[in-house]
């Protein structure tokens, strides 16, 4: 394990489906991080999770977005009823617990809403 | 609200000449960070900095922070090709363990012959 793991790469969905990512982080880290980057801009914080609790969720997190990490290793992302608008990059980081440490990040998962 | 602001948007450079971008943010804190992205592509960790008056260096970059300035210089010596991506710096606002991180839009530089 060299890195953080994201799958599927690439989504295609059509308006109104579910969709759900998986991220596994790198294996010590304790802390797992979601983020959402759109063309042109920076990564916005979705959420993030210190073993397998929810600690923090942005307010771009709508109630069709869930995030969960039931044994506080790999994470799943799942957004229902998807909306054109929910097209983005779909980046997963991981850290380790204590400060003073930087987060590693997957390679993304691209959805495209059609 | 914390916002972290980079600027310019864009730049064009020379190579083998010396940029400077930087990053400004808007509420106290000592840790910042500065990635990279390539097209298409994830983001690579290229310094970290924690504390005011930090200096790093990698190879052609060289990044310092001044805390009290909210200010983050990332420094460009004789620019080559393969320094042309996306740069974003990102602060974690948090005086605790490491948190999440809040980015800027990112500087997109360009390396021309």
């Amino acid at each position: 394990d060299t890195g953080v793991s994201q799958n599927p790469r690439h989504k295609i969905t059509k308006r109104g489906q579910n969709v759900t990512f998986r991220c596994d982080p790198i294996s010590e880290h304790n802390r797992l991080y979601w983020y959402r980057q759109t063309l042109g801009q920076g990564p916005e914080f979705l959420t993030y999770f210190q073993n397998e609790a929810q600690l923090e969720k942005s307010r771009l997190l709508s109630d069709r977005f869930s995030a969960e990490r039931p044994k506080g290793s790999f994470s799943t992302l799942e957004i229902q009823r998807t909306e054109q608008g929910d097209s983005a990059m779909y980046l997963c980081a991981s850290s380790l617990n204590f400060a003073l440490t930087e987060a590693f990040f997957g390679q993304g998962t691209r959805l495209t809403v059609v | 609200e914390l916002k972290v602001e980079q600027n310019p948007l864009f730049l064009s450079m020379q190579e083998g000449k010396n940029y400077t971008i930087y990053c400004n943010y808007s509420t106290t804190s000592d840790r910042l960070y500065w990635y990279r992205q390539d097209p298409g592509k994830s983001l690579e960790s290229l310094f970290v900095l924690l504390s005011n008056g930090a200096v790093k260096q990698e190879g052609r970059l060289m990044a310092s922070l001044d805390t009290k300035a909210r200010l983050s210089t990332l420094h460009i010596t004789a620019a080559v090709h393969d320094l042309s991506a996306t740069y974003f710096c990102a602060v974690d606002p948090r005086t605790g363990a490491n948190s999440k991180l809040t980015f800027g839009k990112g500087i997109t530089l360009s390396v021309r012959p």
